[in-house]
């Protein structure tokens, strides 16, 4: 049984730019949450998905969207990348309110 | 908005030592969650407290749920080599989940 997935592992951006990273949970859970993690720090909330629709979201700019497909695999995009964006961002899917971590993508911003 | 403190943010202790790192919420939580991150990893789930006042072991690890569930605890007793890495807790409140900024133990065998 594969847990939860992501991709890609790490990745390089320019400021301005734009990012998708992707997650796919692990099998039998429908309920997909991302996280930032900054160095040194737990991880921030930054919403959360079930049934394809925005459930719960953190304080995060609408610079941060996401979407949940019909497999319950899940997208987080980042819109006009800042140099406070470098983090790993984490994907965790749940089902009965237990969350398993995928292994995060390190984004850079330079 | 909801903010979640752990104490103490480093702790370093001689392998066979305890260990017990604090976790304070400024909202009554619905249940609190425990996790372990070690260096380059990714949060592991431990456990998760629901009831008021709940205590919790596994093995070496005691969690305990305060009675206002407003706070929680982690102890491990004598601690190992394999058990170094940083401990997050985090509060559920209304759908949400807010990790305190964790406790990273060391140990020294």
């Amino acid at each position: 049984d594969a847990g939860v997935t992501q991709s890609p592992t790490h990745l390089i951006k320019t400021r301005g730019q734009q990012v998708t990273l992707r997650c796919s949970p692990k099998s039998g859970h429908d309920t997909v949450s991302w996280y930032q993690q900054a160095l040194g720090q737990g991880p921030q909330f930054i919403f959360q998905y079930y049934e394809e629709e925005e459930r719960q979201r953190g304080n995060f700019p609408d610079r941060f969207s996401g979407h949940q497909f019909p497999n319950y695999s899940s997208e987080l995009n980042v819109n006009a990348l800042l140099l406070g964006d470098s983090a790993l961002y984490l994907c965790a899917s749940s089902a009965q309110g237990e969350q398993y971590f995928g292994p995060g993508t390190r984004l850079t911003v330079t | 908005g909801q903010q979640v403190m752990q104490i103490p943010q480093y702790q370093h202790v001689q392998e066979g030592e305890d260990f017990t790192t604090y976790c304070n919420s400024s909202t009554t939580l619905s249940n609190i969650q425990w996790y372990k991150q070690r260096p380059g990893g990714h949060p592991v789930f431990l456990i998760q407290l629901v009831k008021s006042g709940e205590v919790k072991k596994q093995k070496r690890l005691t969690f305990q749920f305060g009675e206002a569930k407003k706070n929680s605890s982690l102890h491990i007793t004598a601690t190992q080599t394999t058990d170094v890495g940083t401990y997050f807790c985090a509060g559920q409140y209304a759908g949400k989940s807010t990790f305190g900024d964790g406790t990273t133990l060391t140990v020294k065998p």
